[in-house]
């Protein structure tokens, strides 16, 4: 079946404006996670979900940042009034088996946002 | 609280070589689950291999296997018979059983293949 896909691959938007990500996750996957990856760095957490609810908040850099997910499948993460700092690539992964310790994700494609 | 450490920011290999990335992990949980991908310069994450905290065998997935030691708090991967599309970063990263559902990823190595 097809992957985890998401939209836009590009965005590049200026600095105040709002932008919405999009994410779909392999059909049947409860879990869903939104990582940030700055340029040469590794992967910043900042939520996660099992089904459309979100135990983990944690990693939402500020309340500008929030997400939602829908029907057990698309996921929308939006950045209000973007600043450089938000300049990244923002990757999803969907899971499934998430009660159990062998449970790998699976990463779509990423949105590489540029704010200027 | 859980960390991975990735100690090594860049590695070369020769091709065909083999070549060994070091992780190690700091962590409470006694059930817990390793994982590590690979990240072309394109930018997907991929999947490469698992070990369990509790398998007793090192895990291995074709070229890929992991020397697990548990005791160490250790599972570096090793690649044998480096190939050029080998050349990546490669991300270690910690799953915990229960509590957050939130994997731990490591900086990361740079490994570069040379012809």
């Amino acid at each position: 079946g097809a992957g985890v896909s998401q939209s836009p691959s590009n965005k590049v938007t200026e600095k105040g404006k709002d932008v919405e990500l999009r994410c779909d996750p392999i059909s049947g996957h409860t879990a869903l996670y939104w990582y940030r990856q700055r340029l040469g760095q590794g992967l910043e957490f900042l939520i996660y979900f099992q089904g459309n609810s979100a135990p983990d908040k944690s990693g939402l850099p500020s309340d500008r940042f929030s997400a939602e997910r829908t029907g057990e499948s698309v996921s929308t993460l939006t950045i209000q009034r973007t600043q450089q700092e938000d300049s990244a690539v923002y990757l999803c992964a969907s899971s499934t088996r998430t009660s159990e310790v062998h449970n790998e994700q699976f990463f779509g494609p990423g949105t590489r946002l540029t704010v200027l | 609280a859980q960390k991975i450490t990735q100690t090594q920011p860049g590695m070369f290999v020769q091709e065909k070589e083999a070549v060994t990335l070091d992780c190690t992990y700091d962590t409470s949980d006694q059930s817990y689950g390793l994982f590590w991908y690979k990240q072309p310069s394109s930018g997907e994450m991929i999947f490469l291999i698992y070990q369990g905290s509790y398998d007793e065998q090192n895990a291995t997935e074709g070229r890929y296997s992991l020397n697990f030691q548990k005791a160490r708090k250790s599972a570096n991967l090793v690649i044998s018979a480096s190939q050029l599309g080998d050349s990546a970063m490669y991300f270690c990263a910690i799953f915990p059983p229960s509590g957050t559902y939130k994997y731990i990823f490591g900086t990361g190595t740079r490994l570069k293949v040379l012809a």
